[in-house]
């Protein structure tokens, strides 16, 4: 069955640290989200990609960054950790033909932690 | 500002009872409305989704209204189960960009036996 996951599920490190959390899916789909979320706020988004080798900021992009070499994947990295990006991410799909506020397909999500 | 609000934040209810989520929002120009479900630990999963001319959209024992003259959503719950424990959500789309969404900080229901 096509599905997307998230690797780690769960991460801890420490402050100045790069880390990158792994997206896969396998629907074949042309768009891409990142998502953290937090207590007291809706999800927010982080990155997008509508393709392989575009990458857009989200509303809350400062200190992470993202890369498209594939469609099946989209890796976000924080460049050096700090601790008000400790969160839970999720990663999310969609199908990509244009249709707007298509179906979003959330990955299990990540829980980060840095000390 | 493009808001979505919902309420109440927690909901604690009897199992076989039915409950009734609020959701109001300040997006313009709307496009559509979802409410997600989320389950402890997992993200989240889409139960329904309605345009500006549907005015409500059933999925089992969850029914979605909306009333896009007030700008607000429900979400009823029939004879709630232990299963519906979890954060319903719900997201309001622009009518363009597929990442012009917004997301309320959700509903956490817990049903009890």
């Amino acid at each position: 069955d096509a599905e997307i996951t998230q690797s780690p599920r769960h991460k801890i490190t420490e402050t100045g640290r790069q880390v990158t959390l792994a997206c896969h899916q396998t629907w074949n789909h042309n768009n891409m989200f990142w998502y953290r979320q937090d207590l007291g706020h809706g999800l927010r988004l982080i990155h997008y990609s509508y393709g392989v080798q575009d990458t857009n900021k989200g509303e809350v992009s400062d200190g992470y960054s993202v890369s498209r070499s594939n469609t099946e994947d989209l890796p976000l990295t924080l460049e050096s950790a700090a601790s008000s990006q400790t969160s839970v991410y999720f990663c999310a799909s969609s199908l990509g033909r244009g249709r707007v506020g298509e179906t979003q397909y959330f990955g299990p999500g990540t829980r980060l932690l840095v000390l | 500002k493009n808001q979505v609000e919902q309420s109440p934040q927690s909901l604690i209810i009897l199992e076989g009872k039915n409950c009734t989520l609020q959701c109001n929002y300040t997006v313009s120009p709307f496009s559509n409305l979802r409410w997600y479900k989320q389950d402890t630990g997992r993200g989240p999963v889409s139960l329904t989704i309605m345009t500006f001319s549907e005015n409500t959209k059933s999925n089992g024992r969850y029914t979605a209204t909306l009333d896009a003259d007030t700008k607000q959503s429900s979400l009823h719950i029939t004879a709630s189960q232990l299963s519906d424990s979890a954060s319903y959500i719900c997201v309001v789309s622009l009518q363009a960009g597929a990442n012009n969404l917004f997301f309320g900080t959700g509903t956490r229901l817990t049903v009890i036996p």
